[in-house]
């Protein structure tokens, strides 16, 4: 079984630049999730999926980022315009359904750095 | 707010001995909780799970307590090897099953 593809793997940019992740998330799986993870601190919920229809994004600053996930499959994450603090590892991950105990299997993510 | 704690955000052993990671959480709505493992530059790989009506899995060398009264659950490791060197991070589901909170991460570093 393919695991969650994420792209691109590290990006650079300058403050007030925009970036836009991508992920694919594994065959079937209908949740799909984005976490921040800041170095030091544990994964951040920023935006959760069931199939094409927003969860909770109650976590996503909304004034710069925004995420979509057209035909319930892949997703992309935008951040625009950055700000430094936005320097993170972007974490996509997805799993069978969001009911229960159910176990999120996470790609290799994303590396941002805002300069 | 900071719902899951990992208050050691590091622990060193040497190979053979146990490893015992500690997790505190806050909110009594969480039932059931799950312990991730992440090398650098990869992603967090599920490791072991527990249900709040249990106080005890165990799955090969791993086992995770839980303490609901305490509000506390551990990860086990033993014998600990040297490939276990990897960020530990707790996470807990709320029964409405819908939200995967993460601790800080420990980092554990088992020395040959």
């Amino acid at each position: 079984e393919a695991g969650v593809a994420q792209s691109p793997r590290y990006k650079i940019i300058e403050k007030r630049q925009s970036v836009a992740f991508w992920c694919n998330p594994i065959s079937g799986h209908a949740t799909l999730y984005w976490y921040q993870q800041i170095l030091g601190q544990g994964p951040k919920l920023l935006i959760q999926f069931q199939n094409n229809g927003v969860v909770d994004d109650s976590q996503l600053p909304k004034d710069r980022f925004s995420a979509e996930r057209l035909k319930g499959v892949d997703s992309t994450l935008k951040i625009q315009p950055a700000k430094l603090e936005d320097s993170a590892v972007y974490l996509c991950a997805s799993s069978l359904t969001r009911a229960g105990a159910n176990v999120l299997t996470f790609g290799a993510g994303s590396r941002l750095t805002v300069l | 707010d900071q719902q899951v704690k990992q208050n050691s955000p590091s622990l060193s052993v040497q190979e053979g001995r146990i490893s015992i990671l500690n997790c505190d959480y806050t909110n009594s709505m969480f039932d059931y909780f799950l312990w991730y493992k992440k090398y650098p530059a990869e992603g967090p790989t599920f490791l072991i799970s527990i249900s709040s009506i249990k106080d005890k899995n165990e799955d090969g060398r791993f086992t995770v307590f839980l303490n609901k009264s305490a509000k506390h659950l551990s990860l086990h490791i033993v014998p600990s090897q040297p490939g276990d060197s990897a960020v530990y991070f707790c996470a807990a589901i709320n029964n409405a099953g819908n939200m995967l909170t993460f601790g800080g991460g420990t980092r554990l570093m088992v020395k040959p």
